[in-house]
């Protein structure tokens, strides 16, 4: 049963840490990304990463780091830096450059900063 | 000046009227154009896709694409409560592998 999956659900997290939001994919493939959504708003992007061992920063990237070690998989970091990080988080992965353009979305972390 | 406009409704209907959802864009290296549906708490789950001017129908629901006007709809036919949820466009073009989203536009259909 292919697909995306996050974890975790819900995250909750005390200011001054750092923590990980899980991406997997088993669509084989290429390109993976990471968005964050504001209640209300469109969806923005963090960071994104079309092959393995390479990523580029989106148009939200302070204070979020992320690594592309696997195909299938981009964790993404929220850093204490993020000075805002309470929002929903969405990962979605396309085909890329060898392939169709469409993304697939993953069912999102929500992430709660207390 | 954003590179898709959307307007964020909230939008609401009786069951069974027709939608028309709308977006506008900026950039005319737009090549495709994709449309999305999230109900709420959810991942978006794509709708409809299609790369050029013109119409593509897919059940009750229709993408439109005037590249000329830079101007993107979405028609739904029939509508049902079951489509109730947000609807965000995101056009792209090959080069930059990359999807912009529309703010996402929250519509209601009422029993």
């Amino acid at each position: 049963d292919g697909g995306i999956t996050q974890s975790p659900k819900y995250l909750f997290r005390k200011e001054g840490q750092n923590v990980t939001l899980s991406c997997e994919q088993n669509l084989n493939h290429d390109a993976m990304y990471w968005y964050r959504q504001d209640p209300g708003q469109g969806l923005r992007l963090i960071y994104y990463s079309q092959i393995v061992n390479d990523f580029q920063k989106g148009d939200i990237a302070e204070g979020y780091s992320v690594s592309r070690e696997k195909k299938e998989s981009f964790p993404l970091t929220v850093t204490s830096a993020q000075k805002n990080p309470t929002a929903f988080y969405l990962c979605a992965s396309s085909p890329g450059t060898s392939g169709t353009n469409e993304q697939f979305f993953g069912p999102g972390t929500r992430l709660t900063v207390l | 000046q954003k590179e898709v406009e959307q307007d964020p409704g909230p939008l609401s209907v009786p069951e069974g009227a027709i939608v028309s959802l709308n977006c506008t864009y900026s950039n005319s290296a737009f090549q495709y154009f994709m449309w999305y549906r999230q109900y709420s708490r959810k991942g978006p789950e794509l709708l409809m896709y299609t790369y050029s001017s013109g119409n593509k129908e897919d059940g009750r629901f229709t993408a439109q694409v005037d590249k000329s006007s830079k101007y993107i709809s979405l028609f739904i036919r029939d509508s049902q409560p079951s489509d109730s949820a947000t609807y965000l466009c995101a056009p792209g073009n090959q080069g930059a592998q990359k999807l912009v989203f529309g703010q996402g536009t929250r519509l209601t259909i009422n029993p």
